[in-house]
């Protein structure tokens, strides 16, 4: 079964401190998109990964495709950086399955003043 | 346009009435993706379209559901005899490849509520 897993679900920290994000899938993919989830806000992609490390600004994404595990980490964390991060895979294609992407259940950041 | 718009943002309507849901993509991406959140879900892929046809209609949740998309771009989403479970966010996101090599785009959401 394809599945894609997050962890933490939940996560609280103070203003400045290093965060990671993790995520693991079950069989081969061809991406891994990191997104942003505002609360009432709409999706925003991060990051769309195949392999190696992207960095944009404070955030940094790596995959390491032999352990099928990606992670999101934000740098200098503030609390506009509070969100739902979602990791989402596009399954290497099995007879004609699903085109489109599997999410993880997401990541809840808080991050305090 | 500049973005994905979906319309509109926000509908309730009565348990049984038929509803449609708009998602207009950004001019030129050939790929168009329906996704629904439920409330404490997570995203659930429903129906990809490249061009007007839709290869992949394994994720539409029963027969109450389909959509189609005309002329390469407009894709409405039709619920028909909805039920209180239908209630969720519907995304829509379009991608310029039928792969999403070049990443997606998501509109801003329906918010669909059955009372």
């Amino acid at each position: 079964k394809n599945e894609v897993e997050q962890s933490p679900q939940n996560l609280t920290a103070q203003e400045g401190e290093f965060i990671t994000i993790n995520c693991s899938y079950s069989v081969g993919i061809s991406a891994l998109h990191w997104l942003q989830q505002h609360p009432g806000g709409g999706i925003v992609s991060l990051f769309m990964l195949s392999s190696g490390k992207k960095k944009h600004g404070r955030l940094i994404a790596t995959i390491n495709i032999q352990e099928k595990h990606s992670s999101l980490h934000i740098t200098a964390s503030h609390p506009r950086d509070s969100a739902v991060y979602i990791c989402a895979v596009r399954f290497l294609l099995s007879g004609g399955g699903a085109d489109g992407l599997t999410f993880g259940k997401g990541t809840h950041l808080i991050i305090q003043p | 346009g500049a973005g994905v718009s979906q319309s509109p943002s926000n509908k309730v309507t009565e348990k049984g009435k038929d509803v449609e849901l708009r998602c207009d993509p950004i001019s030129g991406h050939t790929a168009l993706y329906w996704y629904r959140q439920s409330l404490g879900q997570g995203l659930e892929f429903l129906i990809y379209f490249q061009g007007n046809s839709a290869p992949d209609k394994s994720g539409l949740p029963s027969d109450r559901f389909s959509a189609e998309r005309t002329g390469g771009s407009v894709s409405t989403l039709t619920i028909q005899r909805t039920q209180q479970e239908d209630s969720a966010v519907y995304l829509c996101a379009s991608s310029p490849s039928p792969a999403g090599g070049y990443g997606y785009t998501f509109g801003s959401g329906t918010r669909l509520t059955v009372v």
